[in-house]
């Protein structure tokens, strides 16, 4: 059984530019989440998809958005980016009952320069 | 809002010395409490789920263990290859399904 995947798996951008991470979940599963892993943050919730509408979302600015297809990929968008965005973007799926297990991805390294 | 604290954040043992790992929490509503592994530049593999005190779980050579309080995982007789860093994380019922993560310990086992 294939696992999360995500795409591209590293990225270089440049201050000010956009950019789109995408997550392909595990066949089955029906939310996916997002987490953005820093060195001097660890690991923190960027938002949940379920059923193509966001669930929660956690304190991060609105240059973060997301969606969910009807096939519950899902994809995650920068906008404006700046030095502090440059991140591990950690994609999780679940099933989708409430204690499921979330299984991650690979993630995307993100740099901006 | 919910909180979770690894001790120690790193951690060298020899192979086969055994040791364990530290997980405290603060959360409203236990919903579940996650044990991962993460290799460098990897996504964060999953070990164990534990969802109330007194519950324990064990995958080879790890064995994990939940109190109201904290969690332990514990590793006997460690091998190089299970060197890694482990992260907890706890889903409260205040918070969605979101995971709250701790910072983590990195383990090295030196042969």
């Amino acid at each position: 059984k294939a696992g999360v995947t995500q795409t591209p798996r590293y990225l270089i951008k440049t201050r000010g530019q956009q950019v789109t991470l995408s997550c392909s979940p595990i066949s089955g599963h029906r939310s996916v989440s997002w987490y953005q892993q820093t060195p001097g943050q660890g690991l923190q919730f960027l938002f949940e998809y379920f059923s193509e509408t966001q669930r929660n979302k956690g304190n991060f600015p609105g240059r973060f958005s997301g969606r969910q297809f009807s096939n519950s990929r899902s994809e995650m968008n920068v906008s404006t980016l700046e030095l502090g965005d440059s991140a591990l973007y950690l994609c999780a799926s679940r099933k989708q009952g409430a204690t499921d297990t979330q299984y991650f991805g690979p993630g995307t390294r993100l740099t901006v320069l | 809002e919910d909180q979770v604290t690894q001790s120690p954040e790193a951690l060298r043992l020899q192979e086969g010395e055994s040791s364990s790992l530290n997980c405290s929490y603060t959360v409203s509503g236990l919903r579940g409490l996650f044990w991962y592994r993460q290799d460098p530049g990897k996504g964060p593999e999953f070990l164990f789920t534990l969802y109330s005190a007194g519950e324990e779980k064990e995958k080879e050579r790890l064995k994990a263990t939940l109190t109201k309080k904290e969690s332990f995982l514990h590793i006997t007789a460690p091998k190089p290859e299970d060197s890694a860093t482990y992260l907890c994380a706890v889903q409260g019922g205040a918070a969605g399904n979101k995971l709250t993560f701790g910072g983590g310990t990195r383990v090295l086992v030196k042969p």
